[in-house]
């Protein structure tokens, strides 16, 4: 079965300091890949999604994340993080033409302070 | 607002009764989705609809709970005799098919609290 692991469930960062949340998944077949973000009392959103070509993919609000099929891994970066990228962050996986769920991961709560 | 509305925002009831909520997806959006997040964790899916179709069930998904888009529009997602370990936030998304540019736009849920 599918899963997503995110091991970081709670990051502290001060502004300008450099991200990266892990996100690795469990699937033997292609897969399609998404980072959501959910800011304090909003609905999820997406920020950036993987289907296929360049494994680097760039987001909104600076965000990008890189897929490494061999270490199974879809991790996200900013380069310098503000006070408002403080929210949760969701990592999830759907099978490329297979079904049509995703599968998320626990999460990660990022605190951004001044 | 064109984006995905759910009602209602909170409910509160008590054990045992039963709750039902809707979902209002984006117009052009074909598929449905129904998710719920407990705290702490990540959405976790519960079915599906394509059109009025639903075309994916979860095992979470019990007998208590039957989801239904008639007319390919809303969707309602009733839970039967609901308990406590039902307390969650329950989310819906709509998606289009076949565009290339897949992306389920999530609603801001219906927290469901039995007490």
């Amino acid at each position: 079965a599918q899963s997503v692991s995110q091991h970081n469930h709670h990051v502290i960062l001060s502004e300008a300091a450099s991200l990266e949340l892990g996100c690795n998944y469990s699937y033997g077949g292609t897969v399609n890949l998404f980072w959501y973000v959910q800011y304090p009392g909003q609905h999820l959103q997406l920020l950036l999604k993987y289907f296929s070509g360049d494994p680097l993919v760039k987001g909104i609000k600076g965000f990008e994340a890189e897929f490494i099929k061999s270490k199974f891994s879809f991790n996200l970066r900013k380069p310098s993080v503000q006070w408002s990228d403080t929210a949760e962050y969701f990592c999830a996986v759907k099978s490329a033409g297979g079904t049509d769920k995703l599968i998320f991961g626990t999460g990660t709560r990022l605190q951004v302070f001044p | 607002d064109t984006g995905v509305s759910q009602n209602p925002r909170h409910k509160i009831t008590k054990r045992g009764q039963n709750v039902t909520f809707r979902c209002d997806p984006i117009s052009e959006h074909n598929r449905l989705y129904w998710y719920r997040q407990t705290l702490g964790q990540g959405p976790e899916f519960l079915t599906y609809f394509q059109n009025e179709a639903q075309l994916e069930k979860s095992r979470l998904l019990s007998d208590r709970f039957s989801a239904e888009r008639p007319k390919g529009s809303f969707s309602t997602l009733e839970i039967q005799r609901t308990e406590q370990g039902d307390s969650a936030m329950y989310l819906c998304a709509s998606s289009s098919s076949g565009t290339g540019h897949y992306g389920y736009t999530f609603g801001s849920g219906t927290r469901l609290t039995v007490v």
